[in-house]
């Protein structure tokens, strides 16, 4: 069973905002959603973190819905390095980290 | 700072043959954990441990065991490779178990069992 669903491929243009979706709709009240990217296959690399407010760092901004049923992430000016696949992934509080991440959305950011 | 280091980058095996892949990190971080990914899919979670001497299953442990003596160390042992162990395989660690700090991942380590 996938706990996160995400469309497996986007494209955005150079200087524009690059909005990602996740659904979660069966995440649980302890669980936080995680989004890491993963470039030319190296190791993934962490993004951002949230469990229900609002959250922003200097690579994005994580928007939940207030039900926590979905997630968007936002690249805010998107550039060529931003090109990779994304992974929207679920971390329950209180036990040993078990992150299990789906197939990822492979976005594309277009000159 | 070195962060998770992975070796070795690459590596080519016969069936039946075994063989160690090691995984450091020099952040003393509590958790560490391996995972695979086949192309095309997502990150698969083969074994973690939540420190020394402490280590259990994930979602694909078969074929594949591990040790944590260390803090630092967390090799991944194939006993006898198989063609389906063909894969990329990430170690990734964390300060703790908690849901607060994310996973730090190394560059990986491209198999191949012929």
């Amino acid at each position: 069973d996938a706990k996160t669903t995400q469309p497996p491929s986007m494209d955005c243009a150079e200087g524009r905002a690059a909005n990602l979706p996740c659904n979660h709709s069966t995440i649980s009240g302890n669980e936080y959603v995680y989004w890491y990217r993963q470039i030319h296959s190296q190791g993934p690399q962490y993004i951002i973190h949230g469990l229900k407010n609002n959250e922003t760092n200097e690579m994005a901004s994580l928007i939940i819905t207030e039900d926590r049923k979905s997630s968007t992430l936002i690249l805010p000016h998107a550039t060529l390095r931003d090109t990779a696949v994304y992974y929207c992934t679920l971390t329950p509080s209180g036990s040993a980290r078990q992150l299990t991440f789906g197939s990822g959305t492979q976005l594309t950011v277009l000159p | 700072n070195a962060g998770v280091t992975q070796t070795p980058k690459f590596q080519v095996l016969k069936t039946g043959q075994s063989m160690t892949l090691q995984c450091a990190q020099d952040m003393n971080h509590e958790y560490m954990s391996w995972y695979r990914q086949d192309p095309g899919m997502g990150l698969r979670l083969i074994h973690y441990s939540v420190g020394a001497g402490i280590t259990d299953q994930g979602e694909v442990p078969n074929g594949y065991n591990v040790s944590r003596s260390t803090t630092e160390d967390f090799p991944l042992r194939l006993l006898s490779a198989a063609p389906s162990q063909t894969s990329v395989y990430f170690c990734a660690s964390s300060p703790g178990t908690g849901t607060l700090v994310p996973l730090h991942f190394g560059n990986g380590t491209r198999l191949t069992v012929t």
